[in-house]
């Protein structure tokens, strides 16, 4: 399977806890996005990677949440204390391209619970 | 404020009937991507339009590229169970932003096919 991988697939924390995922894109995609969906509600844009450099954060990106990509490849989103609110699915999806041409591959997600 | 306007929200009907969906918004977007996403799953591209006025057909399903590049139709015939999903519009804002060209999502329309 070469599509993008997103671990794990569920976490329950509770409030305050620390917690990281990792995203793994498809291997030859320089571009990495992470995406937060609430329940019922489209995707919204997080941050992007172009290979190691991390070229946009959306002000939804609080101090609390921290991304890396550290070699160009996979990625990880770290949120610090967490809070209730931020309970969601968090999805990562890569592509090879502009998104006028290259459509985004997306991970089946990670679905954060805080408790 | 959500930038893509997607109506209806919801819609359930009867395996065979027709549908239309809408997303519509105030801003130009340089290119917009239709998505489909099950429960439990990322999001999976069905189409890019480009170009003002730009229709294109996949199988059963009609997308429509709004002349001025504002808005966006997704029309499905003879509508089957195997549609049930939730549909998603995404609008890139920016050809020449090399900084991301992030997709902005629209709020969704779950759509529901009873056989």
């Amino acid at each position: 399977d070469t599509g993008v991988s997103q671990d794990p697939r569920h976490k329950i924390t509770k409030r305050g806890q620390n917690v990281t995922f990792r995203c793994d894109p498809i291997s030859e995609h320089n571009r990495l996005y992470w995406y937060r969906q609430t329940l019922g509600q489209g995707p919204e844009f997080l941050t992007y990677f172009q290979n190691e450099a991390q070229l946009e954060k959306s002000r939804l990106l609080s101090d609390r949440f921290s991304a890396e990509r550290p070699k160009g490849s996979f990625s990880t989103l770290e949120i610090q204390r967490t809070e209730q609110g931020d309970s969601a699915m968090y999805l990562c999806a890569s592509s090879s391209g502009t998104t006028r041409r290259s459509p985004l591959h997306f991970g089946n997600g990670t679905r954060l619970t805080v408790t | 404020t959500q930038l893509l306007e997607q109506s209806p929200q919801f819609l359930s009907i009867q395996e065979g009937e027709n549908l239309t969906v809408y997303c519509n918004s105030s801003s130009v977007f340089s290119s917009l991507q239709w998505y489909r996403q099950e429960p439990g799953e990322g999001p999976v591209l069905l189409v890019t339009v480009v170009t003002g006025g730009e229709v294109k057909k996949l199988k059963r399903l009609t997308f429509q590229f709004g002349d001025a590049r504002k808005d966006s139709s997704l029309h499905i015939t003879a509508a089957q169970p195997g549609d049930t999903g939730l549909y998603l519009c995404a609008g890139a804002r920016a050809a020449y932003n090399n900084a991301g060209n992030m997709l902005t999502f629209g709020g969704g329309t779950r759509l529901m096919v009873k056989p």
